[in-house]
């Protein structure tokens, strides 16, 4: 079973700081995704990383997927609160086909 | 486009009931899935569909069924509701992205959910 740990569980920040979230496995993905989801409604889909190494950026959220394609990290600058919002990280196995392994989570929360 | 669709938004069963939860979807997506997500939890996968007659067990298929009869619509059901199935529930639908040289990856687009109690 492909496990995905996802660090901090919890962050509370003020605006205009940065902060990065960290998405580990001992496994190998062939792809890793990050969804954000707000209170009361399915998650959205940010970003897709493929390569090992590979940097996406969307506006001042920054993806990396690791060089082992064993991790990724998610880095926010200058936290707004509508950034506020459950991160996931998801990844696919190499032999999963079609179905995602889901880290639980880090909620995070951007005070004015 | 309407996307993934739910039905209902919110629902209280007593123990022992029964009831479908209904998803629909209007891309022409051919793989569709159901999640649960309990409070603090990311999801846990309950059953997949890979296409039309094609159903799969996920991580926690306890407890659940599914049919998959058209592209459409992919309903899940709970026979014997247990407090442990108190959860949101999220049916979600892909397509798969085909990448230069072997690689390809499946972009989810997730319904708004159902809310489930079971007292």
């Amino acid at each position: 079973t492909q496990l995905l740990e996802q660090s901090p569980q919890f962050l509370s920040i003020q605006e205009g700081e940065n902060l990065t979230v960290y998405c580990n496995s001992s496994s190998v993905f062939s792809s890793l995704q990050w969804y954000r989801q707000e209170p009361g409604e399915g998650p959205v889909l940010l970003v897709t990383v493929v390569t090992g190494g590979e940097v996406k950026k969307l506006k001042r959220l920054t993806f990396q997927f690791g060089d082992a394609r064993k991790d990724s990290s998610l880095h926010i600058t200058a936290a707004q609160p509508g950034d506020t919002g459950l991160y996931l990280c998801a990844g696919a196995g190499e032999t999963s086909g079609s179905r995602l392994t889901f880290g639980e989570g880090t909620q995070l929360t951007v005070n004015p | 486009n309407a996307g993934v669709t739910q039905t209902p938004k919110f629902r209280i069963l007593k123990i022992g009931q029964s009831m479908t939860l209904q998803c629909a979807q209007d891309m022409n997506h051919n793989y569709m899935y159901w999640y649960r997500q309990d409070p603090g939890m990311g999801l846990k996968l309950i059953y997949y569909s890979v296409g039309a007659g094609i159903t799969d067990k996920g991580e926690v298929p306890n407890g659940y069924n599914v049919s998959r009869s058209t592209t459409e619509d992919f309903p899940l059901r709970l026979e014997l509701a247990a407090p442990s199935q108190t959860s949101v529930y999220f049916c979600a639908s892909s397509y798969r992205r085909i990448l230069a040289g072997p690689s390809s990856y499946n972009e989810q687009f997730f319904g708004p959910g159902t809310r489930l109690t079971v007292l």
